[in-house]
This record gives C-alpha cells, structure tokens and sequence, in this order.
C-alpha cells in the first residue's frame, strides 16, 4: 500500500511569517512529487513539482526534497491570507509508466492578519 | 500553465436521473484524463483513469456500470452517472495529462452534483 501521509493541521501562521507544510511517502522508489494548493469548494491548483533532491524554488514557494528520509516540504515565505487554503502533496511511485499520483489528504494552512 | 475546462459547474438533478459531466482539454491535447470524487473535508478519491479511444480503468470499488467514462477524442472525456441517488452527491473534478512522457496533472474547476 502506498501511502501519502500529511498531518492535517490546521497550521496557523500570522502574516508575513514562513508556512512550512510537510509531506512523507511510503514507495521508497517514488520519482515525481507534486504539491497542490485548493481552496475551499474549488479544484486542485498545481503549485510546483520537483523530481530531484535538494531545492526548487519559485517565488515565494521553495519546494524541497528529500528521497533518502521520504519526505518533501513546502515553503511560504512571506505568508499572506491570500495563502489560506488546503495544501496537497502528490506522490508518483516508480512502477513503470504510471502516471496514477497518489494524494495525501493535505494541509490545512491559515494565514492570520 | 495547461487550461482543463468542466461542464457543467453545477447541477441539481433528481434521483434515478442520469447526468453527463464533461472534461475538456482547451490548448492541449490530453491522451490521459482522470476522474475524482471528493466528498466534504475529505481528500481527492480516485475513480478512473480514461484513455483516448480505450475503456476505463476503473479503481476498485467504483462501479463501472454506475459512472460510465468516455473519452472519445484528445481533448474530451465525459463522466456519465446513471441513475443517479442522494448519495452521489459530490464534487467530481477531472484532471489531464499534458502531452506524453510528462506526469504532471492539472484539474479542471470541478463539478458540484447534487441529486434531490
């Protein structure tokens, strides 16, 4: 079973402050890692994607990865309400030519005044 | 990035009504579509994955005969719920791949059903 595992929150950060959302996989040979960002009622958005270890930025989003301990982040710098909403990572697991992400349940991130 | 069109966004249907739900891909063309169903503060649940001029690949325990899935052409893939009763009530959201050889997904916007 592979799994995709999130802690749920809510995480609460005032304005201005760095988010740091995380994400843990089970499929050790996982190759594609996504992170989504939905609001209330609305579709998924694609945020980033990264595929190699180390860090990704792009713009106020860094996303990092870490394949020897499982796990891939998010970061918001500069966290503005705007950025209130749930945080989904996605994960692609290794067997060939699947295209099939699996999700966590994701992260419930609050931006504060 | 990639543009995935829903139709409808919204609608109200009797129960043992059917409803067809339709996914576009408006600037690409999409050899592989998804279908989601996401209840209420629950995650996104897989029901099938629809490929261009092939059956479904349904996930286990969704009911192939109760959410039909075409996808005739590159740029369209329609959901069908047949019969449709007061628990299928939820947001169906489809989602593509752009191009081959590439695995990221977008969604569309989504659609809220909700059967009386």
């Amino acid at each position: 079973q592979k799994e995709v595992e999130q802690n749920s929150g809510p995480l609460s950060v005032p304005e201005g402050a760095i988010a740091s959302l995380n994400c843990t996989y089970s499929d050790r040979g996982s190759q594609s890692f996504f992170w989504y960002r939905q609001y209330s009622g609305k579709s998924p958005e694609l945020i980033m994607f990264i595929y190699s270890n180390g860090d990704k930025e792009d713009g106020r989003f860094t996303a990092q990865l870490n394949k020897a301990s499982q796990y891939v982040s998010l970061l918001i710098r500069d966290s503005q309400p705007s950025d209130s909403a749930t945080y989904l990572c996605a994960v692609i697991p290794k067997s060939g030519g699947s295209y099939i992400p699996t999700f966590g349940r994701g992260t419930s991130l609050i931006v504060h005044p | 990035g990639a543009v995935v069109s829903q139709h409808p966004s919204r609608v109200i249907c009797k129960s043992g009504t059917s409803v067809k739900i339709e996914c576009r891909s408006l600037d690409f063309q999409a050899t592989t579509m998804f279908w989601y169903r996401q209840f209420p503060k629950q995650s996104l649940m897989l029901m099938a994955t629809s490929n261009e001029g092939s059956k479904a690949t349904y996930e286990q325990g969704v009911e192939k005969d109760k959410f039909l899935i075409n996808h005739a052409s590159l740029t369209l893939s329609t959901l069908t719920v047949t019969s449709a009763h007061p628990e299928d009530s939820s947001f169906y959201i489809c989602s593509a791949i752009v191009g081959v050889g590439t695995d990221t997904q977008y969604f569309g916007p989504g659609t809220r059903l909700t059967v009386l």
